[in-house]
């Protein structure tokens, strides 16, 4: 069973334009993490985030965590094509024994 | 550093034969996860060993086993293959010792089964 959300599943934007994915979860957690995967290869960590954070930031990513609403979202800036993908969320529950991952969103950026 | 290895990449076999799947992590991490993506179910976590040990389990049948070597390499066996086995199978290595943090992944390798 899926511990994440996410919304929406498929996103089409175009370039330079924001991006923006929001998780949900269900249980406490240690940490929330986004991945990346691009069409049916490994995954790659983008950015992790504690429970006690609210936000953070990498290059043109910016996550916030609002643990009271047990969600989390991604916004990603000034979108390149290159940034065409799928992103995940992944949770480690304080309860759990695994990092259990999001449905995923489907982004396509334009050029 | 050399990345998450996993072979073969892409893999064909029968109803009811068996399959092993190797993954060698990255230099000095001593987890290693494995993950089965579908499109129906997505991203499941089947097990995870550290220092030769399983640790943790997934919700998965007993025909799904894995083991790690003293090297950290793993490998999963999958008996008895099913059709509804079809799928990506995906290794991850980290350097923690507990805990979930950022994980590596391999490129995975996609198994299809007739």
């Amino acid at each position: 069973s899926q511990q994440g959300e996410e919304d929406p599943q498929a996103l089409s934007i175009q370039e330079g334009e924001n991006a923006t994915m929001n998780c949900s979860y269900k249980t406490s957690i240690n940490n929330l993490q986004w991945y990346r995967q691009n069409s049916g290869r490994g995954l790659v960590h983008l950015i992790l985030i504690r429970s006690n954070e609210r936000e953070k930031h990498s290059g043109r990513l910016r996550v916030t965590l609002d643990t009271s609403k047990k969600s989390s979202s991604l916004l990603i800036t000034a979108s390149r094509a290159a940034d065409t993908a799928s992103y995940f969320c992944a949770t480690d529950a304080i309860a759990g024994n695994m990092l259990t991952f999001g449905g995923g969103t489907r982004l396509m950026v334009k050029p | 550093k050399a990345g998450v290895t996993q072979t073969p990449r892409y893999l064909i076999k029968t109803r009811g034969q068996q399959v092993t799947l190797s993954c060698s992590p990255i230099s000095g991490h001593r987890s290693v996860s494995w993950y089965q993506q579908t499109p129906g179910q997505g991203l499941q976590f089947l097990f995870e060993y550290f220092s030769e040990t399983q640790r943790n389990k997934g919700n998965f049948p007993g025909r799904f086993s894995g083991r790690q070597f003293s090297n950290s390499r793993s490998e999963m066996n999958v008996s008895t293959l099913e059709l509804g086995d079809s799928a990506l199978y995906l290794c991850a290595s980290s350097l923690q010792g507990q805990g979930f943090e950022k994980l590596f992944f391999g490129s995975g390798t996609q198994l299809s089964v007739l």
